[in-house]
Protein backbone atom coordinates (compact mmCIF):
# COMPACT_ATOMS: atom_id res chain seq x y z
CA UNK A 1 0.00 0.00 0.00
CA UNK A 2 1.05 3.83 -0.48
CA UNK A 3 3.30 4.93 2.54
CA UNK A 4 4.95 7.87 3.83
CA UNK A 5 8.82 7.00 5.23
CA UNK A 6 11.51 8.97 6.82
CA UNK A 7 15.17 8.67 5.96
CA UNK A 8 16.80 9.18 9.31
CA UNK A 9 15.47 7.78 13.02
CA UNK A 10 17.25 10.28 14.90
CA UNK A 11 19.17 13.42 14.06
CA UNK A 12 21.29 15.17 16.14
CA UNK A 13 22.43 18.86 15.59
CA UNK A 14 23.96 21.41 18.03
CA UNK A 15 22.19 24.37 19.47
CA UNK A 16 22.00 26.83 16.29
CA UNK A 17 23.10 25.51 13.65
CA UNK A 18 20.00 24.44 11.13
CA UNK A 19 18.67 21.74 10.85
CA UNK A 20 17.24 19.03 8.01
CA UNK A 21 14.46 16.63 8.34
CA UNK A 22 13.93 14.31 5.05
CA UNK A 23 10.95 12.67 3.98
CA UNK A 24 10.19 10.17 1.31
CA UNK A 25 6.58 9.72 -0.01
CA UNK A 26 5.26 7.05 -2.56
CA UNK A 27 1.58 8.69 -3.64
CA UNK A 28 1.78 11.32 -6.82
CA UNK A 29 -1.76 11.56 -5.74
CA UNK A 30 -1.30 13.31 -2.66
CA UNK A 31 -2.71 16.99 -2.35
CA UNK A 32 -0.99 18.50 0.59
CA UNK A 33 2.15 17.21 2.64
CA UNK A 34 2.22 18.25 6.69
CA UNK A 35 5.19 18.62 9.23
CA UNK A 36 3.82 18.07 12.64
CA UNK A 37 6.12 18.15 16.14
CA UNK A 38 5.49 16.18 19.12
CA UNK A 39 7.20 16.27 22.41
CA UNK A 40 7.36 13.55 24.65
CA UNK A 41 4.08 12.78 26.27
CA UNK A 42 1.59 15.05 23.91
CA UNK A 43 -0.45 14.75 21.00
CA UNK A 44 1.37 16.20 17.59
CA UNK A 45 1.07 19.60 17.14
CA UNK A 46 0.63 21.26 13.01
CA UNK A 47 4.13 23.16 11.85
CA UNK A 48 3.53 23.69 8.52
CA UNK A 49 2.41 22.22 5.54
CA UNK A 50 2.48 22.64 1.35
CA UNK A 51 0.35 22.14 -1.51
CA UNK A 52 1.25 19.23 -4.39
CA UNK A 53 1.52 22.66 -6.58
CA UNK A 54 4.11 24.59 -4.70
CA UNK A 55 8.10 23.60 -4.16
CA UNK A 56 8.64 25.44 -0.97
CA UNK A 57 6.70 27.45 1.88
CA UNK A 58 8.41 29.19 4.74
CA UNK A 59 6.98 29.44 8.10
CA UNK A 60 8.61 31.12 11.23
CA UNK A 61 11.82 30.05 11.38
CA UNK A 62 10.52 26.51 9.29
CA UNK A 63 10.94 26.06 5.59
CA UNK A 64 9.55 23.34 3.70
CA UNK A 65 10.65 22.00 0.46
CA UNK A 66 8.87 19.79 -1.87
CA UNK A 67 10.38 17.78 -5.10
CA UNK A 68 7.48 16.15 -6.59
CA UNK A 69 10.17 14.55 -9.44
CA UNK A 70 11.69 12.38 -6.38
CA UNK A 71 9.02 12.18 -4.41
CA UNK A 72 10.61 13.96 -1.71
CA UNK A 73 9.59 16.04 1.02
CA UNK A 74 12.10 18.22 3.77
CA UNK A 75 11.74 20.19 6.68
CA UNK A 76 14.31 22.99 7.38
CA UNK A 77 14.94 24.54 10.97
CA UNK A 78 16.76 27.87 11.22
CA UNK A 79 19.07 28.11 14.41
CA UNK A 80 17.57 25.28 16.36
CA UNK A 81 17.04 25.41 19.22
CA UNK A 82 16.17 23.16 22.68
CA UNK A 83 12.81 23.50 22.42
CA UNK A 84 13.34 22.39 18.97
CA UNK A 85 13.84 18.28 20.44
CA UNK A 86 10.73 16.70 19.57
CA UNK A 87 10.03 13.74 17.09
CA UNK A 88 8.90 15.30 13.58
CA UNK A 89 6.41 13.53 11.69
CA UNK A 90 5.81 14.26 7.80
CA UNK A 91 2.10 12.97 6.79
CA UNK A 92 0.41 13.12 3.66
CA UNK A 93 -2.75 13.74 2.74
CA UNK A 94 -5.86 13.64 -0.56
CA UNK A 95 -8.49 16.26 -0.18
CA UNK A 96 -11.23 13.71 -1.25
CA UNK A 97 -10.67 11.33 1.49
CA UNK A 98 -8.92 13.82 4.29
CA UNK A 99 -7.25 10.94 5.66
CA UNK A 100 -3.56 11.54 7.10
CA UNK A 101 -0.81 8.79 6.36
CA UNK A 102 1.70 9.92 8.50
CA UNK A 103 5.45 8.71 7.91
CA UNK A 104 7.35 6.81 11.16
CA UNK A 105 9.01 10.07 12.69
CA UNK A 106 12.23 11.55 12.76
CA UNK A 107 13.76 12.26 17.08
CA UNK A 108 15.54 15.62 16.53
CA UNK A 109 18.30 16.29 19.53
CA UNK A 110 19.54 19.44 19.98
CA UNK A 111 23.03 19.64 21.87
CA UNK A 112 24.23 22.60 23.97
CA UNK B 1 -11.18 26.98 24.40
CA UNK B 2 -10.08 23.70 25.51
CA UNK B 3 -9.55 22.24 22.19
CA UNK B 4 -9.47 18.62 22.12
CA UNK B 5 -9.82 17.01 25.53
CA UNK B 6 -9.22 12.98 25.88
CA UNK B 7 -9.94 11.13 28.87
CA UNK B 8 -9.00 8.97 30.63
CA UNK B 9 -5.04 9.68 30.10
CA UNK B 10 -4.49 6.53 31.27
CA UNK B 11 -5.93 2.80 31.01
CA UNK B 12 -5.04 -0.84 31.99
CA UNK B 13 -7.30 -3.50 31.08
CA UNK B 14 -7.06 -7.24 30.85
CA UNK B 15 -8.00 -9.31 27.52
CA UNK B 16 -11.37 -9.42 27.07
CA UNK B 17 -12.73 -6.95 28.86
CA UNK B 18 -13.98 -3.22 26.89
CA UNK B 19 -13.67 0.23 27.45
CA UNK B 20 -14.72 3.25 25.67
CA UNK B 21 -12.29 6.16 25.21
CA UNK B 22 -13.39 9.96 25.22
CA UNK B 23 -13.15 12.64 23.22
CA UNK B 24 -14.65 16.16 22.90
CA UNK B 25 -13.75 19.29 21.30
CA UNK B 26 -15.12 22.55 21.52
CA UNK B 27 -14.10 24.18 17.85
CA UNK B 28 -17.02 23.14 16.36
CA UNK B 29 -15.12 21.13 13.96
CA UNK B 30 -16.35 18.91 11.78
CA UNK B 31 -14.61 16.46 11.41
CA UNK B 32 -12.92 14.45 13.83
CA UNK B 33 -10.49 11.24 13.96
CA UNK B 34 -9.16 8.71 16.08
CA UNK B 35 -5.15 7.44 15.74
CA UNK B 36 -3.27 4.77 17.26
CA UNK B 37 0.46 5.10 17.46
CA UNK B 38 2.59 2.49 18.48
CA UNK B 39 5.84 3.09 20.17
CA UNK B 40 8.38 4.34 17.89
CA UNK B 41 6.11 4.65 15.12
CA UNK B 42 3.70 6.92 13.03
CA UNK B 43 -0.30 7.20 13.54
CA UNK B 44 -2.48 5.28 12.19
CA UNK B 45 -5.76 6.05 11.12
CA UNK B 46 -8.57 4.01 12.99
CA UNK B 47 -11.88 5.61 12.35
CA UNK B 48 -13.66 9.44 11.28
CA UNK B 49 -16.45 11.00 11.07
CA UNK B 50 -17.08 13.68 8.61
CA UNK B 51 -19.83 14.91 10.71
CA UNK B 52 -22.66 14.22 13.52
CA UNK B 53 -24.12 10.84 12.51
CA UNK B 54 -21.98 10.03 9.93
CA UNK B 55 -18.53 7.41 10.56
CA UNK B 56 -16.03 5.49 8.34
CA UNK B 57 -13.17 2.87 8.67
CA UNK B 58 -9.88 3.94 8.31
CA UNK B 59 -6.43 1.87 7.75
CA UNK B 60 -6.87 -0.29 11.22
CA UNK B 61 -10.63 -0.50 12.12
CA UNK B 62 -10.81 -3.77 13.34
CA UNK B 63 -11.95 -4.41 17.00
CA UNK B 64 -12.58 -0.55 17.36
CA UNK B 65 -15.96 1.09 17.07
CA UNK B 66 -16.72 4.58 16.84
CA UNK B 67 -20.25 6.49 16.93
CA UNK B 68 -20.45 10.55 16.17
CA UNK B 69 -24.26 11.17 17.73
CA UNK B 70 -23.06 15.01 18.52
CA UNK B 71 -20.42 17.38 16.68
CA UNK B 72 -18.25 17.81 20.33
CA UNK B 73 -18.38 14.16 21.12
CA UNK B 74 -16.71 11.23 19.20
CA UNK B 75 -16.35 8.47 21.40
CA UNK B 76 -14.37 5.08 20.89
CA UNK B 77 -15.01 1.71 21.81
CA UNK B 78 -12.97 -1.39 22.39
CA UNK B 79 -15.08 -4.46 22.47
CA UNK B 80 -12.82 -7.80 23.60
CA UNK B 81 -9.67 -5.57 24.40
CA UNK B 82 -6.24 -7.74 22.92
CA UNK B 83 -2.98 -7.62 23.70
CA UNK B 84 -2.55 -5.88 20.27
CA UNK B 85 -4.31 -2.99 21.06
CA UNK B 86 -1.76 -1.48 23.48
CA UNK B 87 -1.01 1.67 22.57
CA UNK B 88 -1.40 5.10 22.57
CA UNK B 89 -4.62 6.56 21.48
CA UNK B 90 -4.79 10.17 20.01
CA UNK B 91 -8.46 11.93 19.02
CA UNK B 92 -8.00 14.98 16.63
CA UNK B 93 -10.17 17.58 15.00
CA UNK B 94 -10.38 19.74 12.15
CA UNK B 95 -12.46 22.73 10.29
CA UNK B 96 -12.37 20.79 6.76
CA UNK B 97 -10.55 18.62 4.30
CA UNK B 98 -9.57 21.12 2.44
CA UNK B 99 -7.96 24.52 2.27
CA UNK B 100 -5.20 24.78 5.16
CA UNK B 101 -5.70 21.50 6.45
CA UNK B 102 -4.77 21.21 9.94
CA UNK B 103 -5.68 18.82 12.54
CA UNK B 104 -5.46 19.52 16.15
CA UNK B 105 -4.84 16.56 18.47
CA UNK B 106 -5.71 15.56 22.28
CA UNK B 107 -3.41 14.84 24.94
CA UNK B 108 -3.63 10.61 24.19
CA UNK B 109 -4.71 8.05 26.09
CA UNK B 110 -2.55 5.16 27.41
CA UNK B 111 -3.91 1.94 26.74
CA UNK B 112 -2.17 -1.46 28.35
CA UNK B 113 -4.03 -4.39 27.57
CA UNK B 114 -2.19 -7.40 29.56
Amino acid sequence: GESVGLHLPTLSVQEGDNSIINCAYSNSASDYFIWYKQESGKGPQFIIDIRSNMDKRQGQRVTVLLNKTVKHLSLQIAATQPGDSAVYFCAETQYHTGKLIFGQGTTLQVKP
Amino acid sequence: NAGVTQTPKFRILKIGQSMTLQCAQDMNHNYMYWYRQDPGMGLKLIYYSVGAGITDKGEVPNGYNVSRSTTEDFPLRLELAAPSQTSVYFCASSYSMGEAYEQYFGPGTRLTVT
